[in-house]
């Protein structure tokens, strides 16, 4: 079965380090796609970065870079230079390719809180 | 920008209550989901639909309906709404965006009380 694992459902970081959020995911399919979402207390998902499988490179957006590790079947978020702004749930996601339409699997949520 | 709407933020309803949930996609997305959100569970899948008139059932259907009768509106239906359907309901829509990828567009959430 497919399934996304966040082990970490509250996390704590000072403004201005560097965090890391853990998620390992299971599937059996080769093709698929891993995202991070991002979703503040108002409620939005806010969509932040997306690994494809058979990327050769780890995926960068600004300040967030996924560490992918396919043999492991690891996705961690790296959050840089934290800021107060970053303090939200964070989810994990994954979409196995050869679905319609692109549904989503997600894991349960780690809640980042960032210190000043 | 694409935008995906939901008719209610907040909705509180009595236990039997039938109930809608709309959600409205400004894109031209050809599909649309309904999500549940649950503390420590995170979200899963109740359905989604990959064309008018065409759903599929997702990880948690029980208990749910769904409607597409219009590319952009996908309404998701509680013919009896119980106490253990208290939860925040999200909608979405994907995009495709290549190299068998997509990517979803979220409402706003729709955090149905049922008392």
């Amino acid at each position: 079965a497919q399934k996304i694992t966040q082990t970490q459902p509250g996390m704590f970081v000072q403004e201005k380090e560097a965090v890391t959020l853990d998620c390992t995911y299971d599937t059996s399919d080769p093709s698929y796609g891993l995202f991070w979402y991002k979703q503040p207390s108002s409620g939005e998902m806010i969509f932040l970065i997306y690994q494809g499988s058979y990327d050769q490179q780890n995926a960068t957006e600004g300040r967030y870079s996924l560490n992918f590790q396919k043999a492991r079947k690891s996705a961690n978020l790296v959050i840089s230079a934290s800021q107060l702004g970053d303090s939200a749930m964070y989810f994990c996601a994954m979409s196995p390719t050869y679905n319609q339409g692109g549904k989503l699997i997600f894991g349960q949520g780690t809640e980042l809180s960032v210190k000043p | 920008d694409v935008k995906v709407t939901q008719s209610s933020r907040y909705l509180v309803k009595r236990t039997g209550e039938k109930v809608f949930l709309e959600c409205v996609q400004d894109m031209d997305h050809e599909n649309m989901f309904w999500y549940r959100q649950d503390p420590g569970l995170g979200l899963r899948l109740i359905y989604f639909s990959y064309d008018v008139k065409m759903k599929e059932k997702g990880d948690i259907p029980e208990g749910y309906s769904v409607s597409r009768e219009k590319k952009e509106r996908f309404s998701l239906i509680l013919e009896s709404a119980s106490t253990n359907q208290t939860s925040m309901y999200l909608c979405a829509s994907s995009l495709y965006k290549g190299k068998l990828t997509y990517e979803q567009y979220f409402g706003p959430g729709t955090r149905l009380t049922v008392t």
